[in-house]
């Protein structure tokens, strides 16, 4: 089955600073993969998405970026702000949003003022 | 802004006793999961439950685990016979369906003694 590995598992930034993470998965059939963002006590969130069909994906602050020969694909935040702080989970699926999700293992960012 | 809802948000249990696990999912969507994180893990697919029936499950539903949509609007997982390792965050999900997101909620902390 799918094998999704996220690194860093902790990332410490100064605010103002960008953060990048990294996820590399093993099935190359996977063709979906979503980034969430986890705050304490809350439910994971999606804030960006990117399907296999383009290599970049952009929404303010955050963009993802797919490397589809390579099976990886990172999520990049610039001008980091004390709220980016939470953990941050990338997955990996085969088809949509509804298919199986594959998680990574988190990367908790600490943004420090 | 819809969201899903589950409670408890934390339920403590006996070893052996039954629990049920409760999700009221998004209004109009179709497909429902549930997927748990054991603390220090990696979040892990459970099932995945279409048009009255699962339809994936991974290894780690077995017999023990069962889920229901009694009513038009709540979504259950029943673990039977809990154990130890059944300690874990579970998190319920929705999907509307096409290409769209699937949200999370905010997740039942199970602690089993």
């Amino acid at each position: 089955g799918e094998n999704v590995e996220q690194h860093p598992s902790t990332l410490s930034v100064q605010e103002g600073d960008s953060a990048v993470i990294k996820c590399t998965y093993s099935d190359s059939a996977s063709n979906y993969f979503p980034w969430y963002k986890q705050e304490l006590g809350k439910g994971p969130q999606l804030i960006i998405d990117i399907r296999s069909n383009v290599g970049e994906k952009k929404d303010q602050r955050i963009a993802v970026t797919l490397n589809k020969t390579a099976k990886h694909f990172s999520l990049h935040i610039t001008e980091t702000q004390p709220e980016d702080s939470a953990v941050y989970f990338c997955a990996a699926s085969k088809g949509n949003a509804g298919n199986m999700l594959t998680f990574g293992g988190g990367t908790r960012l600490m943004v420090k003022p | 802004e819809p969201e899903v809802t589950q409670t408890p948000s934390h339920q403590v249990t006996q070893m052996g006793q039954e629990v049920i696990l409760r999700c009221v999912p998004i209004s109009n969507h179709l497909y429902f999961y549930w997927y748990r994180q054991i603390l220090g893990q990696k979040v892990e697919f459970l099932v995945s439950f279409y048009n009255n029936e699962i339809s994936e499950k991974s290894e780690i539903f077995d017999d023990q685990f069962s889920v229901e949509r009694p009513d038009g609007s709540n979504f259950t997982l029943k673990i039977r016979s809990t154990k130890l390792e059944d300690s874990a965050m579970y998190f319920c999900a929705s999907w509307r369906g096409g290409n769209t997101e699937a949200f999370f909620g905010q997740g039942t902390r199970l602690t089993v003694v």
